[in-house]
């Protein structure tokens, strides 16, 4: 089993609709969580941290389930301009490494 | 001006030979990584560094090698380039003293195609 999973999608979603990602981890002391996003053939880039008590940034929402071991990420309102790959990233205690995944592609048309 | 630039950001070479990707920061970060990211298989960490004196393997090191020249550069080395080598590569940089010990700042790439 990976230790992070993503669905890869592609995820195909018309302008205004929400989304939501989830990303799944193995190591239970995995102790911080992050989104990233990254357009074609550009580096990633952090998007949003994933906190317990879970965090909004405008239209974008992640949430963390520490008993089922995953992220979401949540997109309301879609816009043309996220379409891009979003890739969930996990740190485990003592290691300070991150572990991505795959990432999920998401294309929002007109 | 970018953070974290990486050269060069294309190169095409042939197999067997060496190769050196840089990688240089103004962050004034301590921690910087190098990572190949391979279509279906994500990123994967190759070496890391936590400060000048420090080098460590990432799961795929075998066939690089690295060089902490400074606090601000950070180099990968192919000695031998083999076409599975054949990738993205990303150089990224993190901040233990900061708030945000955690997050990483990555670089532009560089693709690299062994032939």
């Amino acid at each position: 089993r990976k230790e992070v999973e993503q669905d890869p999608g592609p995820f195909n979603v018309p302008e205004g609709a929400t989304v939501a990602f989830n990303c799944t981890y193995s190591n239970s002391a995995s102790q911080s969580f992050f989104w990233y996003r990254q357009d074609c053939r550009k580096e990633p880039k952090l998007l949003m941290s994933v906190y317990s008590s879970g965090n909004e940034d405008g239209r974008f929402t992640a949430q963390l389930n520490r008993a089922s071991q995953y992220i979401s990420l949540l997109i309301r309102d879609s816009k043309l301009s996220d379409s891009a790959t979003y890739l969930c990233a996990v740190m485990n205690t003592g290691f300070q490494k991150l572990v991505f995944g795959t990432g999920t592609r998401l294309l929002v048309s007109p | 001006d970018a953070d974290v630039t990486q050269t060069p950001r294309n190169r095409i070479t042939k197999t067997g030979k060496r190769i050196m990707l840089e990688c240089s920061q103004t962050k004034g970060h301590d921690r910087m990584y190098w990572y190949r990211q391979d279509p279906g298989l994500g990123l994967r960490l190759i070496y890391y560094s936590f400060d000048v004196k420090d080098i460590n393997k990432g799961e795929i090191s075998d066939g690089y090698s690295v060089s902490r020249q400074a606090q601000a550069k950070f180099s990968l080395s192919l000695e031998s380039a083999i076409p599975n080598q054949t990738a993205l590569y990303f150089c990224a940089t993190s901040d233990l003293t900061s708030g945000r010990q955690d997050t990483q700042y990555f670089g532009p790439g560089t693709r690299l195609t062994v032939l």
